[in-house]
């Protein structure tokens, strides 16, 4: 079946500006996360959401950082007023959902986002 | 102490052989592990997942846990130029939904 999906590729922006992301999960799966991979870098966790729950926020960086998602599906991570060490790879990743620990996390193929 | 810890390599293991990749973890609650591999220029792939001490095996690749030392690890037998890439330890946060990723190790194997 399909996997997870992200739009745009990659992103080219000028400091300054507002940026968004899309993420399309798995479908089925209830939890979606973001993530960002700097240059040579692990993978920092930003934000997820479960269900109706209210999301997990704590890993977002600054509150210029934002992040919806519609209908328990599709998921929008929004940056305001970009600045160069938001540059990156942002990754989105679905999974079934809690079950007393966690499970399995399918990536999508990240969005790369440059800012000049 | 980093929660996740990883060797960071690189790696290098000659083509045929078995590579070895360690990760340790500092949350003793912690009840579900899980490998992913990365190949330059692109997203997480999972490959393994474990969640009871022992070894649990796929196909070449068999993970291993052993909770009372808070170690995981990951084997890959017959060792293919393919395999290489970064592989990445993630392990689920107690009581929460979310995974902590150790830096990855880059493994390299030559032909």
């Amino acid at each position: 079946g399909a996997g997870v999906s992200q739009s745009p590729s990659n992103k080219v922006t000028e400091k300054g500006k507002d940026v968004e992301l899309r993420c399309d999960p798995i479908s089925g799966h209830t939890a979606l996360y973001w993530y960002r991979q700097s240059l040579g870098q692990g993978l920092e966790f930003l934000i997820y959401f479960q269900g109706n729950s209210a999301p997990d926020k704590s890993g977002l960086p600054s509150d210029r950082f934002s992040a919806e998602r519609t209908g328990g599906s599709v998921s929008t991570l929004t940056i305001q007023r970009t600045q160069q060490e938001d540059s990156a790879v942002y990754l989105c990743a679905s999974s079934l959902g809690f079950r007393g620990g966690a499970y399995e996390q399918y990536f999508g193929p990240g969005t790369r986002l440059t800012v000049t | 102490q980093k929660e996740v810890e990883q060797n960071s390599g690189p790696l290098s293991v000659p083509e045929g052989a078995i590579a070895s990749l360690n990760c340790t973890y500092s949350d003793r609650g912690s009840q579900s592990f899980f490998w992913y591999r990365q190949y330059s220029g692109k997203s997480p792939e999972l490959i393994m997942s474990i969640y009871s001490n022992g070894d649990k095996e796929d196909g070449r690749f068999t993970a291993q846990l052993n909770k009372a030392s808070q170690y995981v690890s990951l084997l890959i037998r017959d060792s293919q130029p393919s395999d290489s890439a970064t592989y990445l330890c993630a392990v689920g946060v107690q009581g929460a939904q979310k995974l902590v990723f150790g830096q990855g190790t880059r493994l390299t194997i030559n032909p």
